[in-house]
């Protein structure tokens, strides 16, 4: 069965400060991979997703991801944060099965 | 951009009550799944269903739950007697297809309290 991890639960960071959440999953197949996010009173949002190509995949509002296999990992990365990326992430994977199975998600602040 | 839209976006009940979460998914989408995210933990899979049917479950969805899509458009979810944790956010969404690249959307929504 598929699982993710998401390590930090609680990240706290300063405007334009860069920004690094990890994720790993577990799963011996092959993957897809989803970060996904939640503004405060918002629904979950998708911000970017991997099926195949290019393992660094760019997404909306100047984030990005990595996948790296070898890691099983798909950390989510942005070079400058703002205060309107306050939110909540969440990492998902599908592998065996269609339906997705998300991390237990990451609450992200940013003072402005 | 269509959106999935759930209401109620929050409702207190008693213990014991039935309770009805409401869900529009995207008018294309022909599967729909419910998720469930109780405060500080993990958001947990429910069920999935297409063509009038659920077509996956998990431990969780037993049996004092229930979906179903009344007509067209709508796609419920029933709680028939709500126990304290119950409590959580419910989650609707919706997809085109079923593969495993599919993008799935979410509602923004429901926080039950059971009380």
């Amino acid at each position: 069965a598929q699982s993710v991890s998401q390590h930090n639960h609680h990240v706290i960071l300063s405007e334009a400060a860069s920004l690094e959440l990890g994720c790993n999953y577990s799963y011996g197949g092959t993957v897809n991979l989803f970060w996904y996010v939640q503004y405060p009173g918002q629904h979950l949002q998708l911000l970017l997703k991997y099926f195949s190509g290019d393992p660094l995949v760019k997404g909306i509002k100047g984030f990005e991801a990595e996948f790296i296999k070898s890691k099983f990992s798909f950390n989510l990365r942005k070079p400058s944060v703002q205060w309107s990326d306050t939110a909540e992430y969440f990492c998902a994977v599908t592998g065996g099965s269609y339906i997705p199975t998300f991390g237990r998600g990451t609450s992200l602040i940013v003072h402005p | 951009e269509p959106e999935v839209t759930q209401t109620p976006s929050h409702q207190v009940t008693q213990m014991g009550q039935e309770v009805i979460l409401r869900c529009v998914p995207i008018s294309n989408h022909l599967y729909f799944y419910w998720y469930r995210q109780i405060l500080g933990q993990k958001v947990e899979f429910l069920v999935s269903f297409y063509n009038n049917e659920i077509s996956e479950k998990s431990e969780i969805f037993d049996d004092q739950f229930s979906v179903e899509r009344p007509d067209g458009s709508n796609f419920t979810l029933k709680i028939r007697s709500t126990k304290l944790e119950d409590s959580a956010m419910y989650f609707c969404a919706s997809s085109e297809g079923r593969s495993s690249g599919n993008t799935i959307y979410f509602g923004e929504g429901s926080w039950l309290t059971v009380v």
